[in-house]
């Protein structure tokens, strides 16, 4: 089956600083890939849609220029949290949109773990 | 505003016995629709999906149900297995697949 891997699962930074998550489709080319945020017993919160080759489109209330979203090919999107607070701290999960007869199906990375001390 | 709800925030069944988790959607736009099933500290995994064109999807222990009159989709589990016990999510998207809208959430726990 489609698989969206997610590199790194688990990152911790120092406040300030910046760090990049990957998110690849493996075996699938996702024209459109997704990145959301889980905060505690909460749903998934969509931060951003990212089409390949232009710019990614951002939920209401998501800085852009602090999540910095880059989608350069059918395979790969990055997600680059700058300036990184110990606030930004949480799960981040990536999907990959992979179409079919009847829809898209979105298929999700396995997280990344973002630790900011 | 919430355009897919979940509103039972958790579930307990009995094993063996049938899980029904509900979702309802409020734009008449969306035609596809989706269950995942996420354990913690997990991505969500995709279990079963249906098209508005049918009222029904199978695979293996799940069926998906639709009802696009009263814009209610529900997911069956039977018989229901302790290994099901996880947050089930229901998500929804019009025909573009540009926008993936999620429910909140249905916690089931599957007592053996």
């Amino acid at each position: 089956g489609a698989v969206v891997s997610q590199h790194p699962s688990w990152v911790i930074c120092k406040s300030g600083t910046s760090v990049k998550i990957e998110c690849r489709s493996l075996d699938f080319q996702a024209t459109t890939m997704f990145w959301y945020r889980q905060f505690p017993k909460q749903s998934l919160m969509l931060m951003a849609t990212s089409n390949e080759g232009s710019k990614a489109t951002y939920e209401q209330g998501v800085e852009k220029d602090k999540f910095l979203i880059n989608h350069a090919s059918l395979t790969l999107s990055t997600l680059t949290v700058t300036s990184a607070h110990p606030e930004d701290s949480s799960f981040y999960i990536c999907s990959a949109s992979l179409t079919g007869v009847f829809g898209n199906t979105i298929y999700f990375g396995e997280g990344s773990w973002l630790t900011v001390v | 505003d919430q355009q897919v709800k979940q509103n039972s925030p958790s579930l307990s069944v009995q094993e063996g016995r049938i899980s029904i988790l509900n979702c309802d959607y409020t734009n008449s736009m969306f035609d596809y629709f989706l269950w995942y099933k996420k354990y913690p500290a997990e991505g969500p995994t995709f279990l079963i999906s249906i098209s508005s064109i049918k009222d029904k999807n199978e695979d293996g222990r799940f069926t998906v149900f639709l009802n696009k009159s009263a814009k209610h989709l529900s997911l069956h589990i039977v018989p229901s297995q302790p290994g099901d016990s996880a947050v089930y999510f229901c998500a929804a998207s019009d025909f573009t697949g540009n926008q993936f809208y999620f429910g909140t959430g249905t916690s089931l726990t599957v007592i053996p």
